[in-house]
């Protein structure tokens, strides 16, 4: 299994309340996304980094921010939690992004917000 | 981009062949098939990924039609740890892994 670690696992928050979700890899690998899952949506990419200090935005960016100043770590941040963020946060990595490359996922974080 | 249709759900029996299809009319030539699957409670899982050739790996097989219109992931003695949702994805370049609804898999003791 590709050493990837995500955390918490589950976390219960309160609507405005700023949250962090941590994504760790053992990989070094260069590239890492944050991804939800929402019924009805399938799996949507939030953001992404191609480097220490380099980052994305992916099509449901609005609500979060990221940051990556380590290649090992991938931080999700909501600044202001609503409602609308509750769901199951993946975190992948991969090498390279070309064609054939393939991405490894986490476990994934259930974040629900009350 | 281009997009991928998959039924919504199959159903098989253990220890059957399984024959996951997916239709891509409007794939590209250098739009590189990829099939993941999500185990319940888990991340997605890379499983196979082609061009045009078919391909296999101890996962699964990976059978592209001679047009690259149609693609079909063949799983060859399903066992009760396939049940999955199986996605299967067009990729072209650094493009993301965007991820459809997919077919949900149940297999059958």
């Amino acid at each position: 299994d590709a050493g990837i670690t995500q955390s918490p696992r589950h976390k219960v928050t309160e609507t405005g309340t700023p949250v962090t979700l941590r994504c760790h890899q053992t990989e070094n690998h260069r590239y890492m996304y944050w991804y939800r899952q929402d019924p009805g949506h399938g799996l949507r990419l939030i953001h992404y980094s191609y480097g220490v200090k380099d980052t994305d935005k992916g099509e449901v960016s609005d609500g979060y921010s990221v940051s990556r100043s380590k290649t090992e770590d991938f931080l999700l941040t909501l600044e202001s939690a609503t409602s609308s963020q509750t769901s199951v946060y993946f975190c992948a990595i991969s090498a390279r992004t070309n064609e054939g490359h393939e991405a490894f996922f986490g476990q994934g974080t259930r974040l629900t917000v009350v | 981009d281009a997009k991928t249709t998959q039924p919504n759900s199959m159903e098989s029996n253990e220890e059957e062949p399984v024959h996951l299809p997916c239709n891509h009319s409007t794939i590209s030539g250098t739009d590189y098939i990829h099939w993941y699957r999500q185990l319940p409670s888990q991340g997605p899982e890379y499983v196979i990924h082609g061009l045009t050739s078919n391909v296999n790996n101890r996962m699964a097989s990976l059978a592209i039609a001679e047009d690259r219109k149609s693609s079909t992931l063949i799983l060859h003695r399903a066992t009760l740890r396939d049940a999955a949702v199986y996605y299967c994805i067009l990729k072209r370049g650094a493009q993301k892994l965007v991820f459809g609804q997919g077919t949900r898999l149940t297999i059958n003791p």
